[in-house]
């Protein structure tokens, strides 16, 4: 069964940073790229970024830009995503979820699966 | 960077109704456009690819349609367990993604 499995919940003071884990299961690691999305609560899904498992290439959301890293460990098929210098509003959930390439165009993705999430709360 | 807009924001239906939701991009997109499902306290899971193409294990009473710049996503006869919040999501943009605000369904 294809899955991505998320760590657990986290808390952090403002300023400080947070390491959130997606470990992929049932599914060739390296032949997808992962991205991160995050939800505040009661609010909608803001797209942060994206890994290539394989070369480590990435890109981010232009406001998350000098913030956040993305990074990968292929030999235990785990994604990572760290934010830095964590604000209030920064507390949400944060999803891993893996992309499909379908074909034709290298416009034809969508996400599937969607890892549990990861609520992480910033707060003093 | 293209805006994905939905409406309504929330709507409130009946079991056995037909339900329709609308994403209008801020620039013409093809088709490349996704429908997400996301039922309170759970992640989102794909309902829709390339603006018609029905996932897997989804039920035929979900279809979506659309290109250029105005898509809708139909529930042909609403059912208790559609209760949920709808995502649309551009992919036109690609590596680069962006997602509507979200309509909430209540039955």
């Amino acid at each position: 069964q294809v899955q991505l499995v998320q760590s657990g919940a986290e808390v952090r003071k403002p300023g400080a940073s947070v390491k959130v884990s997606c470990k992929a299961v049932g599914y060739t690691f390296t032949g997808f790229d992962i991205n991160w999305v995050r939800q505040a609560p009661g609010q909608g899904l803001e797209w942060m970024g994206w890994i290539n498992p394989i070369n480590g290439h990435t890109g981010y959301a232009q406001r998350f830009q000098g913030r956040v890293t993305m990074t990968t460990t292929t030999s235990i098929s785990t994604a990572y995503m760290e934010l830095s210098s964590l604000e209030t509003e920064d507390t949400a959930v944060y999803y891993c979820a893996r992309r499909i390439l379908g074909t034709g165009s290298f416009r034809n993705i969508w996400f599937d699966p969607w890892g549990q999430g990861t609520l992480v709360t910033v707060s003093s | 960077d293209i805006q994905m807009t939905q409406s309504p924001s929330s709507l409130s239906a009946s079991v056995g109704d037909r339900v329709t939701i609308t994403c209008r991009a801020s620039q013409r997109i093809g088709t490349y456009l996704n429908w997400y499902q996301q039922k309170p306290g759970k992640a989102p899971q794909l309902l829709i690819y390339a603006a018609s193409t029905l996932q897997s294990g989804v039920p035929s009473r979900f279809s979506g349609s659309g290109s250029g710049t105005s898509f809708t996503l139909t529930i042909s006869s609403l059912q208790p367990e559609d209760l949920a919040t709808y995502y649309c999501q551009e992919s036109f943009s690609a590596p680069l993604s962006s997602f509507g605000q979200g309509t909430k369904l209540e039955i």
